[in-house]
């Protein structure tokens, strides 16, 4: 069984479009993240979710947002896709209070 | 404000060599300080915790809060040890703060 799951694991889709990214976690944790990884590997929090809650909103363009439908599922909504979009992006999921984050494969998402 | 540093993008070393990936951070409180391990276009994976002080796959890490490091070390490297390695630390707010990460490439 997959901890942390994310869909699709690519994605290639053209300038302007709008696209979502699933993220789910089967681990009972209470907080989830979205990371973006560059083209230099620098991953960078976006988002992070406690209980469907927004806690950390990093500076992100708004045509980025999160949503989280329940405390397993973190979604990641993006408006408008520009080229520097193109990136990693990886969920991850913890328990509060406890150590340690578990990711997800990550999300290839190509714009062309 | 919490930052990391990883001063060498790069690292290349022969197979038993010794291995010293470097960190420093900045923070103002106690850190919780990581090593996470990336093999190629895979997930991320916890290597390593401050606290737990235990070794994994040969890799050890010392917090020395005198100069605010956390070098990753190993004593003979592996080429199967060949990643992209990230230091991080957790401060406030549950938030993971990662270095740039350090891609070590073991030659055979």
């Amino acid at each position: 069984d997959t901890a942390v799951s994310q869909t699709p694991k690519y994605l290639v889709t053209q300038m302007g479009n709008d696209k979502s990214i699933k993220c789910e976690q089967n681990l009972g944790h209470d907080t989830m993240y979205w990371y973006k990884q560059d083209s230099k590997k620098f991953l960078k929090i976006m988002f992070s979710y406690n209980n469907k809650e927004l806690i950390i909103n990093e500076t992100v363009p708004n045509r980025f947002s999160p949503k989280s439908p329940d405390k397993a599922h973190l979604n990641l909504h993006i408006n408008s896709l520009e080229l520097g979009d193109s990136a990693v992006y990886f969920c991850a999921s913890r328990q509060q209070g406890a150590w340690g984050y578990t990711f997800g494969s990550g999300t290839r998402l190509t714009v062309v | 404000a919490q930052r990391v540093t990883q001063p060498e993008k790069l690292l290349s070393v022969f197979k038993g060599a010794p291995v010293e990936l470097k960190c420093n951070y900045s923070y103002s409180g106690s850190p919780e300080l990581f090593w996470y391990v990336q093999y190629s276009r895979q997930r991320l994976q916890l290597l390593l915790r401050h606290i737990s002080r235990e070794s994994i796959k040969g890799f050890t890490a010392d917090l020395n809060k005198g100069e605010t490091s956390f070098h990753l070390k190993k004593p003979f490297a592996q080429e199967e040890d060949s990643a992209m390695y990230y230091c991080a630390l957790e401060g406030s707010g549950s938030r993971l703060t990662f270095g740039e990460g350090t891609q070590l490439t073991v030659n055979p």
